[in-house]
């Protein structure tokens, strides 16, 4: 079974600033898909980016991007000039690539919660 | 294109009964998965559904079903509620293929009492 670990169950950051997020994640497959959602408090989940495990370069979405290591099987998220609306709790996610009769099924870490202050 | 809309946004029910929540997809998507979030255990996978037919399954109590119809909408029904059921649930939707993206809607909130 896959386990996915958020270590840092807090953190905050001065508007305009940078803040890392760590997540490490534990398979024995070869194939799988990283993400990151953002949960505000209004509770919605949101899709920050994703990574293919197959790619060595590292995603990009605007502000945020990754920081994949698959040898070190980490996937760390980076948020660049954060603003007040990146306040929310950051879920790092594991999907396995299986073959469509098996369907898919996310795993999820424990969550980090990120407050940005001004 | 409308997101993923679930029904009722908040719910509340006593012990013993049951409830169905239900989860309309992103227009053109075939997959609906659903998650349970509380507290003390995060985000867990209960199931999903392609095609009318369930294609993985999470560990919870049989207590947990669900169902999809033709037009791709789905249910899930918690019977015999108790306690620890109380969560937000939330539905998410995908192509169905192995496409991966996921797209979640704002969740029910069920409350048991």
């Amino acid at each position: 079974a896959q386990t996915v670990t958020q270590s840092q169950p807090e953190m905050s950051v001065q508007e305009a600033e940078t803040v890392t997020l760590s997540c490490t994640y534990d398979t024995s497959e070869n194939n799988y898909y990283l993400f990151w959602y953002k949960q505000p408090p209004s509770r919605q989940m949101i899709l920050v980016i994703r990574q293919e495990a197959y790619k060595q370069q590292n995603a990009t979405e605007n502000r945020f991007s990754v920081n994949f290591q698959k040898a070190a099987k980490s996937f760390s998220l980076k948020i660049s000039d954060s603003q007040l609306g990146d306040t929310a709790m950051y879920f790092c996610a594991f999907m396995l690539v299986m073959i469509k009769a098996a369907g898919n099924k996310l795993t999820f870490g424990g969550g980090t919660r990120v407050l940005v202050k001004p | 294109k409308a997101g993923v809309t679930q029904t009722p946004r908040y719910l509340i029910k006593t012990r013993g009964q049951q409830v169905t929540l239900s989860c309309s997809p992103i227009s053109g998507h075939r997959s609906v998965s659903w998650y349970q979030q509380t507290p003390g255990q995060g985000l867990q996978f209960l199931f999903e559904y392609f095609s009318e037919t369930q294609r993985n399954k999470g560990n919870f109590p049989g207590r947990f079903s669900g169902r999809q119809f033709s037009n791709s909408r789905s249910e899930m029904n918690v019977s015999t509620l108790e306690l620890g059921d109380s969560a937000l649930y939330l539905c998410a939707s995908s192509r169905g293929d192995i496409s991966y993206e996921q797209y979640f809607g704002p969740g029910t909130r069920l409350t048991v009492t």
